[in-house]
């Protein structure tokens, strides 16, 4: 079973500065990784899938790079609104679906 | 536009089987894509726990498997999720969503969730 780790657990950065958040998979996924956003109550948003391709009405300001095992999910000008929990998901070797623990960016 | 809701009791007992529906607008669930179930204990992270197809195949967790039960009503346009023998380790928000690969992908559209709370 593939394990996914984020890091850091907790980012913290100023409005308008760059945030670069990684995730690993304990073995190579492809560039089959997606990442979510999620807000304090509320449901998760599919930001990117297929490593770098952004989901729907998803700002340019976020991207996605990487293959294989190491990926990082970049937001260029951190918004206020962009301040959330982030969560990476392997979907590469199924079942099952892997999730990260997930990357706090917090204001600074 | 997809829409997802999920509904079912708030509270379950220990040892009792949570159920709980989530209900599809927007789009009809015969005409494809995998339906999942996922779930978030309480300040914790995101956990998968199975999904199914309009015809009924279905893939579940691992760690999961021998508790869970995921079916569908296409007459409906919903599926739904049982979870049996249940303990406080399993209270949690509770999420449906579709899937978009086959079978495995990633999670597009999402319910708003909701909590369900293991206790006696």
């Amino acid at each position: 079973e593939i394990v996914m780790t984020q890091s850091p657990a907790t980012l913290s950065v100023s409005p308008g500065e760059r945030a670069t958040l990684s995730c690993r998979a304990s073995q190579s996924v492809s560039s089959n990784l997606a990442w979510y956003q999620q807000k304090p109550g509320q449901a998760p948003r599919l930001l990117i899938y297929g490593a770098s391709t952004r989901a729907t009405g998803i700002p340019a300001r976020f991207s996605g790079s990487g293959s294989g095992t190491e990926f990082t999910l970049t937001i260029s000008s951190l918004q206020s609104e962009d301040f959330a929990v982030y969560y990476c998901q392997q979907y590469n070797n199924w079942p099952p679906a892997a999730f990260g623990g997930g990357t706090k960016v917090e204001i600074k | 536009q997809v829409q997802l809701q999920e509904s079912g009791p708030g509270l379950v007992k220990p040892s009792e089987t949570l159920s709980l529906t989530c209900a599809v607008s927007g789009y009809s669930i015969s005409s494809g894509y995998y339906w999942g179930w996922i779930r978030q204990p309480p300040g914790k992270g995101l956990e998968w726990i199975g999904s199914i197809y309009h015809s009924g195949s279905t893939y579940y967790n691992p760690s999961l498997k021998s508790r869970v039960t995921i079916s569908v009503d296409t007459s409906k346009n919903q599926f739904s999720l049982k979870l049996s023998s249940v303990t406080a380790a399993d209270t949690a928000v509770y999420y449906c969503a579709r899937l978009d690969g086959d079978p495995g992908g990633y999670f597009d559209y999402w319910g708003q969730g909701t909590l369900v709370t293991v206790s006696s």
